[in-house]
């Protein structure tokens, strides 16, 4: 069965370095998302992306956060100078399209685990 | 804005017995969808079950099934026969119908626990 991947499972940073989280979506997915869940709290929504542009983001999403399809696969959250509070679980997840429930259901992948020391 | 609200923080269930997590939300959308994810200790979000609010028939999938309330704004998820492997943290979700609004909004999760 097909899956959302996301590299890599962990990651630990200095506060103020960037990194970058990768996802691959289902290969026929056409509508790509981040969202976050800091310990213990709910999961938030922070972005979505669709024809190679942002189509939605929440207030989280700052100038700090940039997202990219840099080719046919690959979906990458960019955060420039990391914060403390930017430590959480990051997920990737991504829709077939918008007709129907089917089409509409986002697939998660298992997460990054981001700590910012 | 829509809301998702979960009040059931934890919920605990004998194994092979029944357990309803509870969930409301509030929207002025007519037309929205509704899922339930769990989410084990590994923290992988994992889909349960959908549901299409113009559909009036509960979703079913396998053990787990809905009991949606529309006018009420209740999606509640029951459990039958429930097994070890079902301990995990449950979040209630809502979707906007098609269109730009695709992101999901979940609640703040009940944590299930099953005894043996």
């Amino acid at each position: 069965e097909p899956e959302v991947t996301q590299t890599p499972s962990h990651q630990v940073t200095q506060m103020g370095q960037e990194v970058i989280l990768r996802c691959v979506p289902i290969s026929n997915h056409l509508y790509f998302y981040w969202y976050r869940q800091i310990l213990g709290q709910k999961v938030e929504f922070l972005v979505s992306f669709y024809n190679n542009e942002i189509s939605e983001k929440s207030e989280i999403f700052d100038d700090q956060f940039s997202v990219e399809r840099p080719d046919g696969s690959n979906f990458t959250l960019k955060i420039r100078s990391t914060k403390l509070e930017d430590s959480a679980m990051y997920f990737c997840a991504s829709s077939a399209g918008t007709s129907g429930a089917l089409q509409e259901t986002q697939y998660f992948g298992p997460g990054t685990r981001l700590l910012v020391l | 804005a829509q809301t998702v609200t979960q009040s059931q923080p934890e919920m605990s269930v004998q194994e092979a017995e029944t357990v309803t997590l509870s969930c409301t939300y509030d929207t002025s959308e007519s037309d929205y969808y509704l899922f339930w994810y769990k989410q084990p200790p590994s923290r992988q979000m994992i889909l349960v079950i959908r549901q299409e609010a113009y559909k009036q028939q509960n979703a079913t999938e396998n053990r787990f099934s809905v009991n949606f309330q529309k006018a009420a704004k209740s999606f509640s998820l029951k459990i039958s026969d429930s097994q070890l492997g079902d301990a995990a943290m449950y979040f209630c979700a809502y979707r906007s119908y098609g269109g730009s609004q695709g992101n999901l909004i979940f609640g703040k999760g009940t944590k299930l626990s099953v005894k043996p």
